[in-house]
C-alpha cells in the first residue's frame, strides 16, 4: 500500500526557516516525481513544488520562488522542503504527495503536516 | 499563467440528484485536467484524469467530461458521502495551478 507521511510542521515566527519530510513507502519511490502541495486555512489547494525522479530539475509555484527548496533522498525513500524567510500567508496544511508516472496529475497523498507562522 | 474558474462556488443538493461542476481555464488546455475530492479533515483524493479518465477505486457515479477550455465533473446519483469540496487542476504546464474550489453539501 503506497503511503507518504509528512512531519516537521510547526509554530514558527515570520522570518523564520522550517523543514518538512515526507517518509514514502509502499512504490518505488525513485521511479516517481515528487511534489509538496498546500491548503491555508479558508482557501483552496495551491501547488508549491515539483521534483524529478533524480532530483536533478524541479519547478516552484510563484509564491514560493527563492525561499523554499525542495530535495529528495532516494536511498532513504525520503522527500524535504525547506521553508526559508517565512511569512504569515505561507501558514497552511502542506502535503506530501505523488506525481503520477509520466504525466503531472497527484495520484497519492499523504496526510499532510500543519504549519503556522506567527507575526 | 493558466488561471481556472470553478463554477459554483457553492451547491446544496438533494441524495441521487444530478450535480454539475464546471470549471474553465483562462487558455487551452487540451484534455490536461484533472478533478479530486476533499472531504473535511482528510486529504485530497483524486477523482479523474485527463480529463475523463476515472482513477480505480472511484466510484462510477462521478465522471468527467471536456476539452480545450471548458470541464465538467457530474455526479449522476448525488450520495451523503460526496459531501465534500472538489478542485480542478491543470497539467499543461508550469506553474500547475487549481481551480478555486466547489463546496458540495447534501441537504
Amino acid at each position: 500500500e503506497v503511503q507518504l507521511v509528512e512531519s516537521g510542521g510547526d509554530l514558527v515566527l515570520r522570518g523564520g526557516s522550517l523543514r518538512l519530510s515526507c517518509g514514502a513507502s509502499g512504490f518505488s519511490f525513485s521511479n516517481y516525481w515528487m511534489s509538496w502541495v498546500r491548503r491555508a486555512p479558508g482557501k483552496g489547494l495551491e501547488w508549491v513544488a515539483n521534483i524529478k525522479q533524480d532530483g536533478g530539475e524541479n519547478y516552484f509555484g510563484d509564491s514560493v520562488k527563492g525561499r523554499f527548496t525542495i530535495s529528495r533522498d532516494n536511498a532513504k525513500n525520503s522527500l524535504y522542503l525547506e521553508m526559508n524567510n517565512l511569512r504569515v500567508e505561507d501558514t497552511a496544511i502542506y502535503y506530501c504527495v505523488r506525481v503520477a508516472y509520466g504525466d503531472l496529475f497527484f495520484d497519492r497523498w499523504g496526510q499532510g503536516t500543519l504549519v503556522t507562522i506567527s507575526s | 499563467d493558466i488561471q481556472l474558474t470553478q463554477s459554483p462556488s457553492f451547491l446544496s443538493a438533494s441524495v441521487r440528484d444530478r450535480v454539475t461542476i464546471t470549471c474553465r481555464a483562462s487558455q487551452g488546455i487540451s484534455n490536461f485536467l484533472a478533478w479530486y475530492q476533499q472531504e473535511p479533515g482528510k486529504a485530497p483524493r483524486l477523482l479523474v484524469y485527463r480529463a475523463s479518465t476515472l482513477q480505480s477505486g472511484v466510484p462510477s457515479r462521478f465522471s468527467g467530461s471536456g476539452s480545450g477550455t471548458e470541464f465538467t465533473l457530474t455526479i449522476s446519483r448525488l450520495q451523503p458521502e460526496d459531501s465534500a469540496t472538489y478542485y480542478c487542476q491543470q497539467l499543461n504546464s508550469y506553474p500547475l495551478t487549481f481551480g478555486g474550489g466547489t463546496k458540495v453539501e447534501i441537504k
